[in-house]
């Protein structure tokens, strides 16, 4: 079965630079996208970006261009999100979501990791 | 950036009550639209992409419509365990964006 296992929660300094790791099981790793989501407490969901696994290329939300790095590791079948210079406002459950087979234009994500929370405070 | 309005932001609604929920996007969107259900601490749920077509194993009961800019997500009767947050997202282009989520509430 598909599963998106996503690593541990973290407590950063204001600052600092946090990695975050999505491992996808359960089907062929190179064949589906991944997003990266998240959610502030209490708050809605906040598109952060995409990478396509099979070539690596990304495609990040304006808002974290120059602090949002997303990479992966085919060896892994794991996919991983860097989000530097962490203030407060980034304090939030970040998840990986699988974007599914696309119906004509239409996509959405049909798996989701359990989620990350990251607590960035001093 | 395509803006999604969704509204209400919260209702109260009885067990077996109809509910409405409504996206606008800023733009025209064709159908690229879904709608996601969101219970506390976990992560969210696919119920309908391409703005009308139900996932697997989602109820009857829930329904979406709309193309261009508005948007529907219908419960026809609502259940016990419907009683969470929901969200649409628009995947016309990037960056995807999300509706600012409706809570239903028991009343």
């Amino acid at each position: 079965q598909v599963q998106l296992v996503q690593s541990g929660a973290e407590v950063k300094k204001p600052g600092a630079s946090v990695k975050l790791s999505c491992k996808a099981s359960g089907y062929t790793f190179t064949s589906y996208y991944i997003h990266w989501v998240r959610q502030a407490p209490g708050q809605g969901l906040e598109w952060m970006g995409i990478i396509i696994p099979s070539g690596g290329s990304t495609t990040y939300a304006q808002k974290f261009q120059g602090r949002v790095t997303m990479t992966r590791d085919t060896s892994s079948s794991t996919v991983y999100m860097e989000l530097s210079s962490l203030r407060s406002e980034d304090t939030a459950v970040y998840y990986c979501a699988r974007r599914g087979d696309c119906t004509g234009s239409s996509c959405y994500f049909d798996y989701w990791g359990q989620g990350t929370l990251v607590t960035v405070s001093s | 950036a395509i803006q999604v309005t969704q509204s209400p932001s919260s209702l109260s609604a009885s067990v077996g009550d109809r509910v409405t929920i409504t996206c606008r996007a800023s733009q025209g969107i064709r159908n690229d639209l879904g709608w996601y259900q969101q219970k506390p601490g976990k992560a969210p749920k696919l119920l309908i992409y391409a703005a009308s077509t139900l996932q697997n194993g989602v109820p009857s009961r829930f329904s979406g419509s709309g193309s261009g800019t508005d948007f529907t997500l219908t419960i026809s009767s609502l259940q016990p365990e419907d009683f969470a947050t929901y969200y649409c997202l628009q995947d016309y282009n990037y960056p995807w964006t999300f509706g600012q989520g409706t809570k239903v509430e028991i009343k």
